[in-house]
Parts: C-alpha cells; structure tokens; sequence
C-alpha cells in the first residue's frame, strides 16, 4: 500500500477483554515495528520483526501481550485480558530493512480499556 | 542500555524565530533520525541522518557521530511546525530507540 495502515483506529474495550490490533507495512518492507505512546510521553518499543522473525522481544510489558507477522506482511499485536494501564495509543512503523533506511509510521491504534 | 535525551524539553516561540534542538546519546549510535509528532499524533519523518548535515526547506539537521549527538534546525517558525519533534537511534541491535523529544508550540 501507499502507507503504513492499521486498524482499527480506535477501540474501546472493557477490561479483562481481549483485543487484537493490526499493522499492514508498506508494501516490500520486511522490517515492522510495534511501539506504545501514553498520553502525554515518548515512545516505547514494543517488538520488532525482520521478515516473520522476532529478534527481539524484550519491549513487551508482560505475557499478555504476543505479537505475530505472517507472510513478511501483515503483523497482529494482541493483547490478553485488558488492564487499565493498557490504554495508550499503539504505533506500527516498517522500514525497508532492519537497522537501515527511514522508518515510516502508521496513525496508530488508539486502545482505552475501561 | 542507550539512554536518547532531547534538549530543550520545550520551547514557545513566534512564528518567524530559528530555533536549535539538540539530540545527544550515551554511546554511539547508527541510522540517527528525527521525527516530527503533529498535534493530531501522526508521525512523520523528517531525516534519515546517521551522519553529516542535510537540508528540506526551512528545516536542516547536522549528526556528529563521533561526539554523540545530533541537532535540528528550523528556521523561520511557522505555527504549522508545532508539536513534538523525536531524534531516534540503534545502537547493537536493529531496535530504534526514542529519544525524550521536545515539545514545540509556535505562536503567531
């Protein structure tokens, strides 16, 4: 696609429920990456992927988080039994390759558990 | 790990001023950029500059790898400049990481 799209664009979730969020990266670019923004702060890494391998996992908060690409395209981050704390607003970024070139963002995912 | 810090934490100014932000990192680092965060939260960037200076119209950015740190200029300040601007860096692995970033709101 033109640019990196995700949905959905908002979600409102009870807590304890389950969510999943999508990023569909720009079309050949085999790097994806998750980050979180709550109000107000930075950016925080969540996970990235070179083609459907997660080097590295050590940005997810806790084991109710999991994310997955498949075919080098299409990633999920799901988030298990919904916390408060959880609500922020989720980025995905892709790149044409892992440690080079520009990363371009998506417009996010923005998660309010209640 | 690599610690991104970002100076000033916030500006104000009136359209029509330059202004410096500056970037500095603990270690060094590799594929340096920045963003810009618009007040609607889209993030677009603004350079790819893991080194030596560029330039895109009113906005220029200079990285000195060797010294650790990255600045970005913008000059004559337009209200539309507004928001929060992020350098960003990897350093060992393929992870990018944020700095603090520096929030700035221009007045007309």
């Amino acid at each position: 696609g033109a640019g990196v799209s995700q949905s959905p664009s908002n979600k409102v979730t009870e807590k304890g429920k389950d969510v999943e969020l999508r990023c569909d990266p720009i079309s050949g670019h085999t790097a994806l990456y998750w980050y979180r923004q709550s109000l107000g702060q930075g950016l925080e890494f969540l996970i990235y992927f070179q083609g459907n391998s997660a080097p590295d996992k050590s940005g997810l908060p806790s084991d109710r988080f999991s994310a997955e690409r498949t075919g080098g395209s299409v990633s999920t981050l799901t988030i298990q039994r919904t916390q408060q704390e959880d609500s922020a607003v989720y980025l995905c970024a892709s790149s044409l390759g892992t440690g080079t070139g520009e990363l371009f963002f998506g417009e996010g995912s923005r998660l309010t558990v209640l | 790990g690599i610690q991104v810090e970002q100076s000033p934490p916030d500006l104000i100014l009136q359209e029509g001023a330059n202004s410096t932000l500056r970037c500095n990192f603990s270690d060094s680092v590799n594929n340096l950029q920045w963003f810009h965060q618009n007040p609607w939260g889209q993030l677009i960037n603004l350079f790819y500059i893991p080194s030596g200076t560029k330039q895109n119209g009113r906005l220029s950015a200079t990285t000195v790898a060797t010294e650790r740190y990255s600045l970005l200029y913008i000059s004559s300040s337009q209200t539309t400049d507004s928001g929060v601007y992020f350098c960003a860096g990897t350093y060992n692995t393929d992870k990018l990481i944020f700095g603090t970033g520096t929030r700035l709101q221009v007045f007309p």
